[in-house]
């Protein structure tokens, strides 16, 4: 069966600080790879997507970028946080394989940018 | 430009009642929905889909509905438990893209 791991769960982090999220697939080929997130009192915004290796989409200009160093590995990075990055993030996969399927998530990091 | 809309923030529903939720779209070219639920501090999980070629998708107590012609759909719980209290988002994906765009979410209060 497929399982997605992210983490870390929480981070506390200053702002000018660098970060790094990491989210790892497991038990399937070449998905389809998301990070999305979601801030207080607000929906899911997809930030960037991937449909392989080292190719990444961005949906919305910001301070973060992606990046897809292996097949089933995808890492949501910033140089400089800013306080509105803060914020629940979620990666989330799909199977290229079926045309309707569903997204599947992980179990989010929550982001405090202070 | 909000894609997805999802106008109704909060519902509140009597246990064993049915839940509706609402959701619409602006964009034709979605082809494929889907509603999710999200408890705090957690991922969503997915609930049900359907395609845009069908009008009805049903999977227990968890019905969809889509009308293609006024670009909506709902989400019929019934019958409702203190258990789906959560936070449900409406999700869209286009024809010909990879991309799953969600609206702001409703939070489903059952009341026992």
């Amino acid at each position: 069966s497929q399982t997605i791991h992210q983490w870390p769960a929480t981070l506390v982090q200053p702002v000018g600080s660098p970060l790094s999220l990491e989210c790892t697939v497991e038990g399937t080929s070449n998905p389809n790879l998301y990070w999305y997130r979601q801030a207080a009192g607000r929906g899911l915004q997809l930030l960037f997507y991937s449909v392989g290796i080292g190719q990444i989409s961005s949906e919305v200009p910001q301070n973060l970028s992606a990046s897809r160093p292996q097949d089933r590995q995808f890492i949501l990075s910033s140089k400089k946080l800013l306080l509105s990055d803060s914020g629940f993030y979620l990666c989330a996969w799909s199977r290229v394989d079926r045309r309707n399927t569903e997204a599947f998530f992980g179990q989010g990091t929550r982001l405090t940018v202070v | 430009d909000q894609q997805v809309k999802q106008n109704s923030p909060s519902l509140s529903v009597q246990e064993g009642r049915i839940s509706i939720l609402n959701c619409d779209y602006t964009n034709s070219m979605f082809d494929y929905f889907l509603w999710y639920k999200k408890y705090p501090a957690e991922g969503p999980t997915f609930l049900i889909s359907i395609s845009s070629i069908k009008d009805k998708n049903e999977d227990g107590r968890f019905t969809v509905f889509l009308n293609k012609s006024a670009k909506h759909l709902s989400l019929h719980i019934v019958p409702s438990q203190p258990g789906d209290s959560a936070v449900y988002f409406c999700a869209a994906r286009g024809s010909g893209t990879y991309k799953y765009i969600f609206g702001t979410g409703t939070r489903l209060k059952v009341l026992a």
